[in-house]
């Protein structure tokens, strides 16, 4: 089974720019979740969709927005890009048959965004 | 502010040792638990997941979960120079809808041959 696909993989833009993100969950997943990972700051949790409704965000500003597809794929969108957007964006979808709990994530390779 | 504390290391222990990584985590809530890896310039993968109190085994590698004390580790016994990674620990967040997780920022595991 293939896994989740991210597109681009790298992504080089100025700041005030807007950037977009795609994401394809595993077949089968209906959950795609969205992180931003820094060398600071970690894994931070941007939102969850779930059968095209956002079903849950973390604490960031209105720039960062998403929606989600019928079927499944998903996108991220960054408004008016700020340098301290560089960071890898992370893909996260769940909901399949593996046997783990209801949550478990299995991650995209990301997209490394650099704003300059 | 739910969090997930993790010391960020680097770990350093000789290829052969038993490595043990430990997290805490502060929302008594919580009920699945999850440590993936993560190497350089890659995506977190998946190693385990553990939402039982005691021990899960899986190879090489074995959580430890004891809510109680609000606590989970990860052992890797027989490490190899392979095993050098982040080691990120992964917590649900019971009182949000979905399947968010809080992430720690990561133990650095130094496996030296």
């Amino acid at each position: 089974k293939a896994g989740v696909t991210q597109t681009p993989r790298y992504l080089i833009k100025t700041r005030g720019q807007q950037v977009t993100l795609s994401c394809s969950p595993i077949s089968g997943h209906r959950s795609v979740s969205w992180y931003q990972q820094t060398p600071g700051q970690g894994l931070q949790f941007l939102f969850e969709y779930f059968s095209e409704t956002q079903r849950n965000k973390g604490n960031f500003p209105g720039r960062f927005s998403g929606r989600q597809f019928s079927n499944s794929r998903s996108e991220m969108n960054v408004s008016t890009l700020e340098l301290g957007d560089s960071a890898l964006y992370l893909c996260a979808s769940s909901g399949g048959t593996s046997g783990g709990p209801s949550g478990t994530q299995y991650f995209g390779p990301g997209t490394r965004l650099t704003v300059l | 502010q739910k969090e997930v504390e993790q010391n960020s290391g680097p770990l350093s222990v000789p290829e052969g040792a038993i490595a043990s990584l430990n997290c805490t985590y502060s929302d008594r809530g919580s009920q699945s638990f999850f440590w993936y890896r993560q190497y350089s310039g890659k995506s977190p993968e998946l190693i385990m997941f553990i939402y039982s109190n005691g021990d899960k085994e899986d190879g090489r590698f074995t959580a430890q979960l004891n809510k109680a004390s609000q606590y989970v580790s990860l052992l890797i016994r027989d490490s190899q120079p392979s095993d050098s990674a982040t080691y990120l620990c992964a917590v649900n967040s019971p009182t949000q809808a979905g399947t968010a997780l809080i992430f720690g920022k990561g133990t650095t595991l130094s496996v030296s041959s």
